[in-house]
């Protein structure tokens, strides 16, 4: 799996756009991109995951560049209980099994009143 | 749905003791999924099972370490004897496998609430 690089930490607004990067410049053409998300004390969580293009949920966007070696995963309307750290995870996608996630240490988006 | 059940939520030993920690999947998933979390380490993965198979094991610890999947709404992991340095919160996910949910990429996991674990 490709290896991803996220910033340790960042700060958003309360009601602002929350926009969190990703790097994977190593990503091949089978590779997804999932991204994971672990409030305090609890299981993480799936958001959103893409190949190539731009895909929306009612969680979140995930904006994947074109040459595919970044991306970004934008919370609209940031609240306080988005406050949590943010997994980006490559991998490939396979049928028939399952395969495990790698978790990297991911980014601690605060959320500020 | 309940969706991924673990238990205990908190489970405080002595070094040398038996611990066995209990998931229940979300029903109709196939896949299983042991993970440790500790600051140090961050998350890891233990072990994960596809129809009740234990598939990669690679990152069970040492021998002390073993895990279980008699069927497919049950699956134990099992510390003998324990040590302090396994304290840590142990989740459990399941998923069901891509290609049969009819996607390819499909891979989302469900967490359980996590298994806090003390070794003193």
């Amino acid at each position: 799996d490709a290896k991803t690089t996220q910033p340790t930490s960042m700060d958003c607004a309360e009601g602002r756009a929350a926009n969190l990067p990703c790097n994977h410049s190593t990503i091949s053409g089978n590779e997804y991109v999932y991204w994971y998300r672990q409030i305090h004390s609890q299981g993480p969580q799936y958001i959103i995951h893409g190949l190539k293009n731009n895909e929306t949920n009612e969680m979140a966007s995930l904006i994947i560049t074109e040459d595919r070696k970044s991306s970004t995963l934008i919370l609209p309307h940031a609240t306080l209980r988005d406050t949590a750290v943010y997994y980006c995870i490559v991998r490939v996608g396979s049928s028939g099994s399952a395969r495990q996630l790698t978790f990297g240490s991911g980014t601690q988006l605060t959320v500020l009143p | 749905d309940a969706g991924v059940i673990q238990s205990p939520r908190h489970e405080v030993t002595e070094m040398g003791q038996e611990v066995t920690l209990r998931c229940k999947p979300i029903s109709g998933h196939n896949s299983l999924f042991w993970y440790r979390q500790t600051m140090m380490r961050g998350l890891e993965l233990l072990i994960y099972f596809n129809n009740n198979v234990p598939i990669d094991d690679s990152g069970m610890p040492e021998d002390r370490f073993s895990a279980k999947m008699p069927n497919a709404s049950f699956s134990t992991l099992k510390i003998q004897p324990s040590e302090p340095r396994d304290s840590a919160v142990y989740f459990c996910a399941s998923s069901l496998a891509p290609g049969l949910a009819g996607g390819l990429s499909y891979n989302e996991q469900f967490f359980g609430p996590g298994t806090r674990l003390t070794v003193l």
